[in-house]
């Protein structure tokens, strides 16, 4: 079995502040991994994934997650945040071989303050 | 390239009534996944089709149903609808290679 968990539901943070998502996943297997953004009634955009190669991933709109086998973590980092970054994120893992199906944690909002 | 389109945006039914959602992938795309989305369950995997075979299926009581067509256009239905059918329906679109997936805005589905 595997689950998806994001540490955090809510993070508030001033616009220019870095900001860090926090993931975890559990898994006997190894595992590809995504990190996607929501924005409001929209659907979802794959930020950057984790295929294998190096274990830092640099990803769309300044975004970066690196990989932690050791801690089964998929932390999403943003050096400096924009208003615009307001959204719904989530992290997801695919099981390597023969799976086709996203998992996805539950979500976590960030809302970027002036 | 045209993104994943997903008709109709916005559909309101009926309980106990059918729906059928349509998604149309990226051109050349030959896998399509469904997924449901709920403010209390988040987002679930149905099923995912390639080449209108369904490789994966979800855990979704059997009034849920897809398909896929010759052109990779795929149809997502539920049949005798409850209440608890309420919920934003993603499509995602894949090429099959580097899982690339391509999601469309979805099909927000309300049952009174």
């Amino acid at each position: 079995a595997q689950s998806v968990t994001q540490l955090d539901s809510q993070v508030p943070v001033f616009e220019e502040a870095p900001v860090e998502l926090r993931c975890n996943y559990s898994s006997s297997v190894s595992v590809y991994l995504f990190w996607y953004v929501q924005y409001p009634n929209q659907g979802l955009q794959l930020l950057l994934k984790y295929l294998s190669g190096s274990t830092l991933v640099k990803g769309i709109n300044g975004f970066e997650a690196e990989f932690n086998k050791s801690q089964t973590s998929f932390h999403l980092r943003k050096p400096s945040v924009h208003i615009s970054d307001t959204a719904e994120y989530f992290c997801a893992v695919i099981r390597s071989s023969n799976d086709y199906k996203l998992s996805f944690g539950a979500g976590t909002t960030v809302t970027v303050r002036a | 390239k045209a993104g994943v389109t997903q008709t109709p945006r916005y559909l309101i039914k009926t309980r106990g009534q059918q729906v059928t959602l349509s998604c149309s992938p990226i051109s050349g795309h030959r896998s399509v996944s469904w997924y449901q989305q709920t403010p209390g369950q988040g987002l679930q995997f149905l099923f995912e089709y390639f080449s209108e075979t369904q490789r994966n299926k979800g855990n979704f009581p059997g009034r849920f149903s897809g398909r896929q067509f010759s052109n990779s256009r795929s149809e997502m239905n539920v049949s005798t609808l409850e209440l608890g059918d309420s919920a934003l329906y993603l499509c995602a679109s894949g090429d099959g290679l580097n899982y690339g997936y391509t999601f469309g805005s979805g099909t927000r589905l309300t049952v009174v």
